[in-house]
């Protein structure tokens, strides 16, 4: 079955660039007609919703963060990434990705990643 | 986008059911039936319990239910057990074709 593993820098510095990539193992991204979505949860804190890529590409974002934030998919490598510029200490959280299966449907996800800004 | 509103927090006794309450407005919860709840414990990754509305994942037990009424849904927890001693969050659809979670419930078994 479908699993979600993200990576990428687990430290970054203020006002930069975070980064990751979640790749999809055991199928195929480009079959089902789902969409893939980043959440992340700061330490101690609740979730909170980034964004998604539909599966024909389009991209939806949170309100608050959709100056700095960009969600692509790279179907030939089964991956798709999260972009977050500018970055502060209130970015530091747990990102984690998921497939949607149906409208605000989590059906999986992955296991998370820590991501800590500081400088 | 405003989160959902939880309570802090819900207890009971083995056993016994409990209903956790996720109020939004019309322009989410009250206006789709496009409802998740998700179970997620310490150091762990969420898991979805129900979806649109009430229905409910292969492989979860039916002593979750979920429903909603007006601007405000519910996930009740029949049977409580010890092993559904978790964090719950729910999630609604929103007018902006965006997604929002609620504050988080923390559930307590005595």
């Amino acid at each position: 079955q479908l699993q979600l593993q993200e990576s990428g820098s687990g430290l970054v510095k203020p006002s930069q660039t975070l980064s990751l990539i979640c790749t999809v193992s055991g199928g195929s991204m480009s079959t089902g007609g789902y969409s893939w979505t980043w959440i992340r949860q700061p330490p101690g804190k609740g979730l909170e919703w980034i964004g998604y890529i539909s599966q024909r590409g389009s991209t939806y974002y949170n309100p608050s963060l959709k100056s700095r934030v960009t969600i692509s998919a790279d179907r030939s490598k089964n991956q798709f990434s999260l972009n977050l510029r500018f970055v502060t200490a209130a970015d530091t959280a747990v990102y984690y990705c998921s497939l949607q299966s149906t409208v605000t449907t989590l059906t999986l996800w992955g296991r998370g990643t820590l991501v800590t800004v500081s400088s | 986008q405003s989160a959902l509103t939880q309570p802090a927090s819900v207890s009971g006794s083995p056993g016994q059911s409990i209903t956790i309450s996720c109020t939004g407005t019309n322009s989410d919860v009250g206006g789709y039936t496009y409802v998740s709840w998700y179970q997620q414990h310490p150091g762990k990754a969420p898991k979805l319990m129900t979806y649109e509305v009430s229905n409910r994942p292969s492989g979860v037990s039916n002593r979750f239910s979920g429903s909603k009424s007006g601007n405000t849904a519910s996930l009740t927890i029949s049977g409580l057990q010890t092993e559904d001693e978790a964090d719950y969050y729910c999630s609604s659809y929103t007018s902006s074709s965006t997604q929002v979670f609620g504050t988080g419930t923390m559930v307590t078994v005595l």
